[in-house]
């Protein structure tokens, strides 16, 4: 079975500074991808970014990135430039080949003005 | 608009009552799933399905029923709720392997 694991169940960053989300997962599988999603109070489930796993380079979407190492079965997201509208509860996921995706814990952000 | 639509968004009932949380996207969507959110655990899967009269079981499919006879459609059904099934659920959809879910905005479900 998968398992995903989030260490770090909150968070705090200054508005403008920089932060890095940590996550790792356990597979037996070799393809499969991962994602992180964000979830505002308003309790919407939003995506963030995906990568996939048979891809080297670390996907980037604008203030956030990721650093994926296969290896070490580590996926951290790093949000860059914070703003008060990042703060929310990050989770991240891992999906199999047939979209069986599964969470981790999270980890709630807050954004300090 | 490409969307995922659960219903009701609010639901109280009481033990052993029947319900059905009824899930519907109109993105003509391969796959979909349901998720119940409690706090400190994450999302867990309770069903997905990778295609029309195609389901399996997630982490906690007890207590809990699925079909998928329609590809729009994906209800869950709990045939005798309860109290340890209150929870946040969602219903989320996806267009292709390795594509990440939409979300619908979820159902608060509480069972006293």
């Amino acid at each position: 079975a998968q398992t995903v694991t989030q260490s770090q169940p909150e968070m705090s960053v200054q508005e403008a500074e920089t932060v890095t989300l940590s996550c790792t997962y356990d597979t037996s599988e070799n393809n499969y991808y991962l994602f992180w999603y964000k979830q505002p109070p308003s309790r919407q489930m939003i995506l963030v970014i995906r990568q996939e796993a048979y891809k080297q380079q670390n996907a980037t979407e604008n203030r956030f990135s990721v650093n994926f190492q296969k290896a070490a079965k580590s996926f951290s997201l790093k949000i860059s430039d914070s703003q008060l509208g990042d703060t929310a509860m990050y989770f991240c996921a891992f999906m199999k080949p047939n979209n069986d995706m599964r969470f981790g814990a999270g980890t709630r952000l807050t954004v300090k003005p | 608009e490409a969307q995922v639509t659960q219903n009701p968004r609010y639901l109280i009932t009481v033990t052993g009552k029947k319900l059905t949380v009824t899930c519907s996207q109109n993105m003509n969507h391969e796959y979909m799933s349901w998720y119940r959110q409690d706090p400190g655990l994450g999302l867990r899967q309770i069903y997905y399905s990778m295609n029309v009269e195609v389901t399996d079981k997630g982490d906690v499919p007890e207590g809990y029923k699925v079909s998928r006879k329609e590809k729009r459609n994906f209800p869950l059904i709990l045939e005798s709720p309860s109290p340890n099934q209150t929870s946040l659920y969602f219903c989320a959809s996806s267009p292709d392997r390795g594509y990440g879910y939409t979300f619908g905005s979820g159902t608060r479900l509480t069972v006293v």
